[in-house]
């Protein structure tokens, strides 16, 4: 079945620099999409890629979707305190709705 | 806009024992829900699709007389883990799709700790 890792599993930086996350799936997807979830809550969405080589941010965050539309990337400038938690990319198949998620990367960040 | 919400919170239930846990997205209607499992640090996993008026569509692995799913309106989903053993234990998050909108992104409710002593 389709499998979508991350990497890093886990990041620890320092408040003020940056962070990226990589995200691959054995198979092509119809779209990536990515949510965030803090210590103890929920997925929270983030955004959603579809196109082949897209690319979009959100204030310090670049969301990449690969032009193979089998890897993206997550990238946070300048991290602050309040970018702690999981991040998990989430990729869709086909014409169905259902995700598969990735492994997710935690990070942390300190002062 | 888009919140679903999730009842029981938390739940310690005897081994042996069935827990229902209801999802319900309470400002929009939702065609079709997901119910996913989460150990603890570790990533999410899908363990059915609820399709409002149909039966449910169940992931490979997962036991469909074990994990009852019910989608009887386009606001409530449950799910009933019928006789509950300790390996059951886990966190159990449901999502909902807006249904006018097609595949896009999904709203998750805020999870069942399940606990099974």
């Amino acid at each position: 079945g389709q499998q979508v890792m991350q990497i890093p599993q886990y990041q620890h930086v320092q408040e003020g620099e940056d962070f990226t996350t990589y995200c691959n799936s054995s198979t092509t997807l119809s779209n990536i999409q990515w949510y965030k979830q803090r210590p103890g809550g929920h997925p929270v969405f983030l955004i959603q890629l579809v196109k082949s080589g897209e690319v979009k941010k959100q204030k310090r965050l670049t969301f990449q979707f690969g032009e193979a539309k089998k890897n993206s990337s997550l990238h946070i400038t300048a991290t602050q305190t309040t970018d702690v938690g999981t991040y998990f990319c989430a990729g869709g198949a086909g014409t169905a709705s259902k995700l598969t998620f990735g492994t997710g990367t935690r990070l942390q960040v300190t002062l | 806009g888009a919140v679903v919400s999730q009842h029981p919170s938390r739940v310690i239930c005897k081994s042996g024992t069935s827990v229902k846990i209801e999802c319900r997205s309470l400002d929009f209607q939702a065609t079709t829900m997901f119910w996913y499992r989460q150990f603890p640090k570790q990533s999410l996993m899908l363990m059915a699709t609820s399709n409002e008026g149909s039966k449910a569509t169940y992931e490979q692995g997962v036991e469909k007389d074990k994990f009852l799913i019910n989608h009887a309106s386009l606001t409530l989903s449950t799910l009933t883990v019928t006789s509950a053993h300790p390996e059951d234990s886990s966190f159990y998050i449901c999502s909902a799709e807006v249904s006018d909108r097609g595949k896009g992104e999904q709203f998750f409710g805020p999870g069942t700790r399940l606990t099974v002593l």
